[in-house]
C-alpha cells in the first residue's frame, strides 16, 4: 500500500509480558517517528529516526522501551515487562525528511491494552 | 513536555458556523502544522505555515501565525458535520527535527 502500515492494530497483553509493534513507512521516506497517545490525550513523542543518523530517543519514558529501524525502512517498537500505564495507542509516522520541514504521514496506530 | 497547547479543549457548533481554534507554543519554531484526527484513527496533515509566513489558506481552512505572541489559529469556515474531529497543532523547533504536538481541540459540528 501507499500509506504507513502498522501492526498489530490491536494488542491485548498481560502485565509483565513483552510486546513488539511494527511500522512499515512510506517507501522512500527517510524520517520515521513513534508517538504515544493515551485516551483523550495529545501525542507524546517517543523516538525519531532520520536516515542513518543516530536516533533521537529523548522521548522514551523508560529503559523498558526500545526501538530499531532496520535497513532504513521497517521499524519495531519493543516494550519489555509491560505495565498497565503502557496502555495507549502507539502511532507511527514517516516523512520525506526532517519533521521541521515537511508533513508527517501517520499510520492508523496500534492500540495496546495491558491487563 | 508538550510544546503546544490548544484552546479551547472542546468546541461545539452548528453546521454552517465558523470554528476557530488557537494554539500557543513556547520556543522558537521553524514551522507550525495543523493535523486532524478522527476518533480512533491516525492523524491527517491539514496545513503547514512557516515561521516567516503570517497567514495561509487551503480551501475552507485559514491559518494565522504570530511569532511575536507564539500563537497560531486555525479557522474552519462554513463547518460541516464531517469536520467533527480532534485538531492538533504541531511545531518544528529550530535546530531540532522532531514535531511536538499540542493537546488538541475536540470539535463537534452538529447538523
Amino acid at each position: 500500500g501507499a500509506g504507513v502500515s502498522q501492526s498489530p492494530s490491536n494488542k491485548v497483553t498481560e502485565k509483565g509480558k513483552d510486546v513488539e509493534l511494527r511500522c512499515d513507512p512510506i517507501s522512500g521516506h527517510t524520517a520515521l517517528y513513534w508517538y504515544r497517545q493515551s485516551l483523550g490525550q495529545g501525542l507524546e513523542f517517543l523516538i525519531y529516526f532520520q536516515g542513518n543518523s543516530a536516533p533521537d530517543k529523548s522521548g522514551l519514558p523508560s529503559d523498558r522501551f526500545s526501538a530499531e529501524r532496520t535497513g532504513g525502512s521497517v521499524s519495531t517498537l519493543t516494550i519489555q515487562r509491560t505495565q498497565q500505564e503502557d496502555s495507549a495507542v502507539y502511532l507511527c509516522a514517516s516523512s520525506r525528511g526532517g519533521g521541521s520541514t515537511g508533513e508527517l504521514f501517520f499510520g492508523e496506530g496500534s492500540r495496546l491494552t495491558v491487563l | 513536555s508538550q510544546q503546544g497547547e490548544e484552546d479551547p479543549q472542546a468546541l461545539s457548533i452548528q453546521e454552517g458556523e465558523n470554528a476557530t481554534m488557537n494554539c500557543s507554543y513556547k520556543t522558537s519554531i521553524n514551522n507550525l502544522q495543523w493535523y486532524r484526527q478522527n476518533s480512533g484513527r491516525g492523524l491527517v496533515h491539514l496545513i503547514l505555515i512557516r515561521s516567516n509566513e503570517r497567514e495561509k489558506h487551503s480551501g475552507r481552512l485559514r491559518v494565522t501565525l504570530d511569532t511575536s505572541k507564539k500563537s497560531s489559529s486555525l479557522l474552519i469556515t462554513a463547518s460541516r458535520a464531517a469536520d467533527t474531529a480532534s485538531y492538533f497543532c504541531a511545531t518544528g523547533n529550530t535546530g531540532f527535527q522532531k514535531l511536538v504536538f499540542g493537546t488538541g481541540t475536540r470539535l463537534l459540528v452538529s447538523p
